[in-house]
């Protein structure tokens, strides 16, 4: 299995700040994946991070608000640019479990507020 | 984390009954259907999953049922133990789709002694 660690696991921040989120692997992935966690709400998948390439967003998700770092197999940064309170949300990412389409691991999850 | 399943509809079972979630999909396309359990404080972790062409699959102490003609999918805990209290997500995949998730509405499942 692999083990994701998140960095920061929660913060609060100032409405029109960005705040920048760590993703780290203990293996070298090819996917990566980012979700948001609303409060209460169920997860939906912000972008794809790719290697060596920009990031494949969702509907609904853009990369001025979202920058997505990917300089190598392990890490990735997710950033929440211009915050206000609605992006109050717990952040995850996640790697598939090599050689299967529906197992994924997760990070602990990065809690934010915005105050 | 404590926010995770305040809103979500709430399955209440004594220890050691059988539990049932449920979960209507929307998209007919999906290969495969999953279920992931989120304990507080935590990310998702895999439970079982089930290709759409199938109808049942058993894991440990759980089942997973697929009834395509009414796009439902549920889940079965046998002996529901306290460790099982959490948020339960269904999830859609499909071919192509690269290991993206798709996850539907969660039901947060509480097990009383």
């Amino acid at each position: 299995s692999a083990v994701i660690s998140q960095k920061p696991s929660r913060d609060i921040c100032q409405r029109g700040t960005s705040l920048t989120i760590q993703c780290q692997v203990d293996s070298q992935v090819t996917m990566m994946f980012w979700y948001r966690q609303q409060p209460g709400q169920s997860l939906t998948l912000i972008a794809t991070a790719n290697q060596g390439s920009e990031a494949t967003y969702e509907s609904g998700f853009v990369i001025d608000k979202f920058p997505i770092s990917r300089p190598n197999l392990t890490f990735s940064t997710l950033t929440v640019s211009n915050m206000s309170p609605e992006d109050s949300s717990i952040y995850l990412c996640s790697v598939p479990k090599e050689g299967m389409n529906t197992e994924a691991f997760f990070g602990q999850g990065t809690r934010l507020t915005v105050v | 984390g404590e926010s995770v399943g305040l809103h979500l509809p709430t399955l209440s079972v004594q220890e050691g009954d059988n539990s049932i979630i449920n979960c209507a999909y929307s998209n007919s396309a999906s290969d495969y259907f999953i279920w992931y359990k989120q304990e507080s404080g935590k990310g998702p972790q895999f439970i079982i999953d089930i290709r759409s062409n199938m109808d049942k699959r058993q894991g440990q102490r759980v089942t997973v049922l697929l009834n395509k003609t009414v796009k439902h999918l549920s889940l079965q805990i046998a002996a529901t133990q306290p460790g099982d209290s959490a948020v339960y997500f269904c999830a859609e995949t499909f071919s192509g789709g690269y290991n993206k998730l798709i996850f539907g509405a969660g039901t947060r499942l509480a097990v009383h002694p």
